[in-house]
């Protein structure tokens, strides 16, 4: 299985800062996704972070608010920019395309935005 | 559009009793389905996919296309089994199982 490193675990931020969460796997991997699951809700997939390229958004989700890098097959980052209490979530980094073509995901970021 | 349903949002049982987690799903294709669980302080992990056709720590999950439905079972229930579950749909084009649609979650309590 991959071991997935995603930091910060939690943080609380003020409203109209941006915040970067880092994930970053012990082997490459094909694909690397995004999630949030807001409170009460489902996990819901915000983008496929594409290494090289730019990141391809779910409907609803845009680059301006979540600007997401994949510098390599091992890392990558996703931002929460110009932040309100709306965007308090857990985010999830999940990576795919190991031998057993199972999914799997990281510990989570918690957000809150006060 | 793809969805998953998990009508229950808590679910108790007691030791030794049967468990079902219901999760039904819209899917205009031939969907793969999942069940993903998380306990306490870990992170998701799946715990089986209907292409597998396996059974994993007792729990086992008929697809059924009839009835759009994916529930996981368990004959006799666990204090272990106590945590949160979730049903999960991939319908990418190409089968990819990655880029995952996921139900609600129930959280299953297990008494002694």
């Amino acid at each position: 299985s991959a071991v997935i490193s995603q930091k910060p675990s939690r943080d609380i931020c003020q409203r109209g800062t941006s915040l970067t969460i880092q994930c970053q796997v012990d082997s490459q991997v094909t694909m690397m996704f995004w999630y949030r699951q807001q409170p009460g809700q489902s996990l819901t997939l915000i983008a496929t972070a594409n290494q090289g390229s730019e990141a391809t958004y779910e409907s609803g989700f845009v680059i301006d608010k979540f600007p997401i890098s994949r510098p390599n097959l091992t890392f990558s980052t996703l931002t929460v920019s110009n932040m309100s209490p709306e965007d308090s979530s857990i985010y999830l980094c999940s990576v795919a395309g190991l031998m057993n073509t199972e999914a799997f995901f990281g510990q989570g970021t918690r957000l809150t935005v006060v | 559009a793809q969805r998953v349903t998990q009508p229950e949002k808590l679910l108790s049982v007691f030791k030794g009793a049967p468990v079902e987690l219901k999760c039904n799903y819209s899917y205009s294709g031939s969907p793969e389905l999942f069940w993903y669980v998380q306990y306490s302080r870990q992170r998701l992990q799946l715990l089986l996919r209907h292409i597998s056709r396996e059974s994993i720590k007792g729990f086992t999950a008929d697809l059924n296309k009839g009835e759009t439905s994916f529930h996981l079972k368990k004959p006799f229930a666990q204090e272990e089994d106590s945590a949160m579950y979730y049903c999960a749909l991939s319908g990418e084009s190409g089968g990819s199982n990655y880029k995952l649609t996921f139900g609600k979650g129930t959280l299953l309590t297990v008494n002694p």
